[in-house]
């Protein structure tokens, strides 16, 4: 059974701080990682994908991955009262069906 | 951009009643996906599609199918809709990219509510 891990939450930083996000999954063997940002009564929607180990960043965005700890985590630079959503971790191996975590909860209070 | 378009947002519904859901990618990927989430219960993958009138069974196939007839279309079935199928309903897609990639893409959600 391929399982991929977040703590659920909440999550609450102040404005302005760093928000990290953290995912760990069972799989071995699994290729590709991705983190989605959901709001509440919204779909989810894609904010980066790493395939790599190291770091990858995209704006305020890194994404961290440690394929040896079998660990992806996700960076929230500067963080905005608008980046208060459920966060996803979405891992994928062998097969194209995604492993989604059921997400962590974050609260970026002003 | 991606777009994958699920026609029918909200719906409500009766027990019994024959449920079809919708769903049109416009990017020619290979994969399709229906899910349903509730909370504190995560995206549960109800059926998938790898090629045309190709289907898998996900996690919770039961009660539910599906149909593939062409490969932008995938249809989500509720053959009797009870109350315990109330939720939100997430179609997906994605490409087959060799080595990795194979990123999903989401549509908007379809509420449903069996009353």
């Amino acid at each position: 059974q391929k399982e991929v891990e977040q703590n659920s939450g909440p999550l609450s930083v102040p404005e302005g701080a760093i928000a990290s996000l953290n995912c760990t999954y069972s799989d071995r063997v699994s290729q590709s990682f991705f983190w989605y940002r959901q709001y509440s009564g919204k779909s989810p929607e894609l904010i980066m994908s790493i395939y790599s180990n190291g770091d990858k960043e995209d704006g305020r965005f890194t994404a961290q991955l440690n394929k040896a700890s079998q660990y992806v985590s996700l960076l929230i630079r500067d963080s905005q009262p608008s980046d208060s959503a459920t966060y996803l971790c979405a891992v994928t191996g062998g097969s194209y069906i995604p492993t989604f975590g059921r997400g962590t909860s974050l609260i970026v209070h002003p | 951009d991606v777009k994958v378009t699920q026609s029918s947002r909200y719906l409500v519904k009766r027990t019994g009643e024959k449920v079809f859901l919708e769903c049109v990618q416009d990017m020619d990927h290979e994969n399709m996906f229906w899910y349903r989430q509730d909370p504190g219960l995560g995206l549960r993958l109800i059926y998938f599609s790898y090629d045309v009138k190709m289907k898998e069974k996900g996690d919770i196939p039961e009660g539910y199918s599906v149909s593939r007839e062409k490969k932008e279309r995938f249809s989500l079935i509720l053959e009797s809709a009870s109350t315990n199928q109330t939720s939100m309903y997430l179609c997906a897609s994605s490409p087959v990219e060799y080595g990795g990639g194979n990123t999903i893409y989401f549509g908007e959600g379809s509420w449903l509510t069996v009353v």
